[in-house]
């Protein structure tokens, strides 16, 4: 079974910190794909990321990074110098193929607070 | 890039009525379509999964009496909340898939019920 770990419920910084936010997953498939996603209070979720498991290779987009270690099972997310319009709800989420293709869970969410 | 919409984006009804969704995929078909309901500072729960022209997967404890999935076309699916009660007040996102590929998966804005 399939399943995202996010354990850090809320993290708050000061505007300019940099702050990593953690996931963990569980997986039996060896072809899965990770994502990220940033919720706003509006509740449209915005698509950060995405990657397939055949690919460990770090991204960096911006003031974005993401790290991605098989060995750990672990897809973390970095935001540098956080900004005040970085606070949202970001969502870590998990697709494997099942019975009817590919479905995609997701973690618990970790609510950020950037304080200016 | 791929739009998904939904209709309404709120509503309000009273206990034991019943609610309609509407998910539309305004650019692209749609073979599959995916509900998610999301409680208050909660993650997003996949309630099913529903391919054009067939029955509606649901996810274990899902009431598929209660919430009625139908995707009669390639960019359109339904969510109906028969018999609504307060319990079921919570935000209903859809997502569409085009073909198979597990990237290719579009989130809606999300619609907010609210069962006074």
């Amino acid at each position: 079974a399939q399943k995202v770990t996010q354990a850090q419920t809320e993290i708050s910084v000061v505007e300019k910190e940099d702050v990593t936010l953690d996931c963990v997953y569980e997986t039996r498939d060896t072809t899965y794909y990770l994502f990220w996603y940033k919720q706003p209070p509006s509740g449209e979720l915005v698509f950060l990321i995405r990657r397939n498991s055949f690919d460990e290779q770090n991204e960096i987009s911006g003031r974005y990074s993401w790290n991605f270690q098989k060995s750990t099972s672990s897809f973390n997310f970095t935001i540098t110098a956080s900004q005040v319009v970085d606070s949202a709800v970001y969502f870590c989420a998990l697709s494997e193929a099942g019975a009817g293709g590919f479905k995609t869970i997701f973690g618990a969410g970790t609510r950020l607070f950037v304080k200016a | 890039g791929a739009v998904v919409s939904q209709h309404p984006s709120w509503v309000i009804c009273k206990s034991g009525t019943s609610v309609k969704i509407e998910c539309r995929s305004l650019d692209f078909q749609a073979t599959t379509m995916f509900w998610y309901r999301q409680f208050p500072k909660q993650s997003l729960m996949l309630m099913a999964t529903s391919n054009e022209g067939s029955k509606a997967t649901y996810e274990q404890g899902v009431e598929k009496d209660k919430f009625l999935i139908n995707h009669a076309s390639l960019t359109l699916s339904t969510l109906t909340v028969t018999s609504a009660h307060p319990e079921d007040s919570s935000f209903y996102i859809c997502s569409a898939r085009t073909g198979t590929g597990v990237y290719e998966q579009y989130f809606g804005p999300g619609t907010r019920l609210t069962v006074t």
